[in-house]
């Protein structure tokens, strides 16, 4: 079975501060990785992705993340956060052979002016 | 070029009433899927659907059944609704390169 842990309910940060959001997973064999965000009342955007190759990888709005194999991590980063940021983020995974993808809990970033 | 799109936006529903939650892409993708959302507990896989004409249980697939009508539509039935099912139900579509795009939900109450 596949899982994704997201050990922050919340992060809270002030603009121009760096912004982490943690991610585990356990999967058979490799994994794909996902970041979605959810916006109020919103469907959830896709943010970023990991399937092969290097393993930082850059998504949308200066978001990247960093895909490591021995902790079986997969954290959100991004260098400079800014109020527009605050919103739920979500981490998914799932294996090669299989079209299940599987969230974490979601953590809710909130960046203070 | 809609996307993803859902019908309805809301419901109340009764125990034990039945109803259909409709979904739609014109992106031509072959995988979609159904999630429901609940506070603290992410979105959990209520259907799926790798192409047309298949269909496969996912997480939470009590209660639910599904059509893939086309490779455009896949329809999530509630056939006696519970208050267990108040939830806010999400459809996905995936693409080539296993991005999904979600719609923008339907939020269910069930009294």
């Amino acid at each position: 079975a596949q899982s994704v842990a997201q050990p922050e309910d919340q992060v809270n940060v002030a603009e121009g501060n760096p912004l982490t959001v943690k991610c585990t997973y356990s999967v058979s064999g490799n994994p794909y990785l996902f970041w979605y965000v959810q916006y109020p009342n919103r469907g959830l955007q896709f943010l970023l992705k990991y399937i092969t190759g290097d393993n930082l990888v850059k998504g949308s709005y200066g978001f990247e993340a960093e895909f490591n194999k021995s902790q079986t991590s997969f954290h959100l980063k991004k260098p400079s956060a800014l109020v527009s940021d605050s919103a739920l983020y979500f981490c998914a995974v799932r294996s090669l052979n299989d079209y299940k993808l599987s969230f974490g809990a979601g953590t809710t970033v909130t960046v203070r002016a | 070029n809609a996307g993803v799109t859902q019908t309805p936006k809301f419901q109340v529903l009764k125990t034990g009433q039945s109803m259909t939650l409709q979904c739609a892409q014109d992106m031509n993708h072959n995988s979609m899927y159904w999630y429901r959302q609940d506070p603290g507990m992410g979105l959990r896989l209520i259907y799926y659907s790798a192409s047309e004409g298949t269909t496969d249980k996912g997480e939470v697939p009590n209660g639910y059944n599904v059509s893939r009508l086309n490779k455009r539509e896949f329809s999530l039935r509630l056939e006696s609704a519970a208050p267990s099912q108040t939830s806010v139900y999400f459809c996905a579509s995936m693409t080539v390169y296993n991005e999904q795009f979600f719609g923008p939900g339907t939020r269910l109450t069930v009294l």
